[in-house]
Parts: structure tokens; C-alpha cells; sequence
């Protein structure tokens, strides 16, 4: 199984700041179509999971352009700018490329 | 709107079968897959397994023993039974559309 490993476990970020969390996985995530199926969520206090990006750097829908992802082959970050109230909460990376389906263990994000 | 469901128990005997259901609408079970995930209380997020848009099956290989999921796709659900439960099963069990769209969970206790 391909292991996510996610740095750092928790982050505490002021309002209106910037923050960086890393997600970095066993093997190569590309597949062999080509595609890189790197994935980042937030899940927020009794919440369920909500797709922030998809393919290393697609917002999914109604995703604000506050949240960017970058990277290739084992390494991935998730940066999030202009931090708001509504964006504290856990943050997981998941692989698609190779089944089963991994997840990082998370990263909370919380307030400085 | 796309939107996913779960239904079933809230308390399970150990050694006995979870049955949950995952009803959904906004999309076709024929052109998109389901997944289930699952979540203890205060920790990360296990893929479970998943039902393609063609009707097969893939199972996280530590569960595939005690598993089954399937569909019924006239009524747009989704079905998981896992048998011979344990006090390690209980979790939230979410399903989700291609792991894009998330049901609300559904937590699931092993107790007697």
C-alpha cells in the first residue's frame, strides 16, 4: 500500500496568515495515463470531508483560489493564504493512483 | 445537487453483520463509483472498499474477508455488509461519490 506522510501534525496560524502543509508518499503517485490522483480535504469539527483539490492543483468546485496545491511524483504541498475563521479544522492528503485508496494522517490547523 | 445519504444501526453486537445502506441522488450509480470510508472516534480516515460505475468491487485487503458491497441501482443505493464485527469496527462510516462528494457518516458502535 502506498503510505501518506503528512507534515507537520498540527499548525497554529494567525488570521489572515499563510500556511504550508506537506504531504509526501512511499512511491510515485503518477499513473500511468499520466495523471498525478493527488487529493487534499478538510474536515472540520463534527463535519464530514469536503474535496478542497483533486489532480495536485484543481480547486473542486466552489473552492475558493485562497487554497493552491502543487507538486509531483512523491511530493506535495497545500498552501492556504488570507487564513479564515471557516478554514481551522484537520487536513488530510489521499492518493487515488494506486488502490486501496490512502489517506495522510492529518494535520490540524488551528488558531495562534 | 449531488447528494449521499447513509442509514443503518448506530449499535452493533460483536460477531455480528453491519448492514448499511447509501442512498444518493443527483447522480447515476451506472456512470459513477461509490466508495466507503470510515473514520474511529478521533482518528485519520481507512478507505473501506468501492463499487465502480460497472458494478466490480475492490475491498481494502485487511477488511476483504468480512466484506461485501453492492448496489441496487433502479433504487440509487448502495449497499455494505460487514460480518463478524469487532470493537475495532466502530467508527463513522461515510460513503462518497468517486471521493468527491461525501455522505454525512453514520457512526457505528461494537458493543454488547
Amino acid at each position: 500500500d502506498v503510505v501518506m506522510t503528512q507534515t507537520p501534525v498540527s499548525l497554529s496560524v494567525s488570521l489572515g496568515g499563510q500556511v504550508s502543509i506537506s504531504c509526501r508518499s512511499s512511491q510515485s503517485l503518477v499513473h500511468n495515463n499520466g495523471n498525478t490522483y493527488l487529493s487534499w480535504y478538510l474536515q472540520k469539527p463534527g463535519q464530514s470531508p469536503q474535496l478542497l483539490i483533486y489532480k495536485v492543483s484543481n480547486r473542486f468546485s466552489g473552492i475558493s483560489d485562497r487554497f493552491s496545491g502543487s507538486g509531483s511524483g512523491t511530493d506535495f504541498t497545500l498552501k492556504i493564504s488570507r487564513v479564515e475563521p471557516d478554514d481551522l479544522g484537520v487536513y488530510y492528503c489521499g492518493q487515488g493512483t494506486q488502490y486501496p485508496y490512502t489517506f495522510g494522517a492529518g494535520t490540524k490547523l488551528e488558531l495562534k | 445537487q449531488v447528494q449521499l445519504k447513509e442509514s443503518g444501526p448506530g449499535l452493533v453486537q460483536p460477531s455480528q453483520t453491519l448492514s448499511l445502506t447509501c442512498t444518493v441522488s443527483g447522480f447515476s450509480l451506472t456512470s459513477n463509483s461509490v466508495h466507503w470510508v470510515r473514520q474511529p472516534p478521533g482518528k485519520g480516515l481507512e478507505w473501506v472498499g468501492a463499487i465502480w460505475s460497472g458494478g466490480s468491487t475492490d475491498y481494502n485487503s485487511a477488511l476483504k474477508s468480512r466484506l461485501s458491497i453492492s448496489r441496487d441501482t433502479s433504487k440509487s443505493q448502495v449497499f455494505l455488509k460487514m460480518n463478524s464485527l469487532q470493537t475495532e469496527d466502530t467508527a463513522i462510516y461515510f460513503c462518497t461519490r468517486s471521493i468527491d462528494y461525501w455522505g454525512q457518516g453514520v457512526m457505528v458502535t461494537v458493543s454488547s
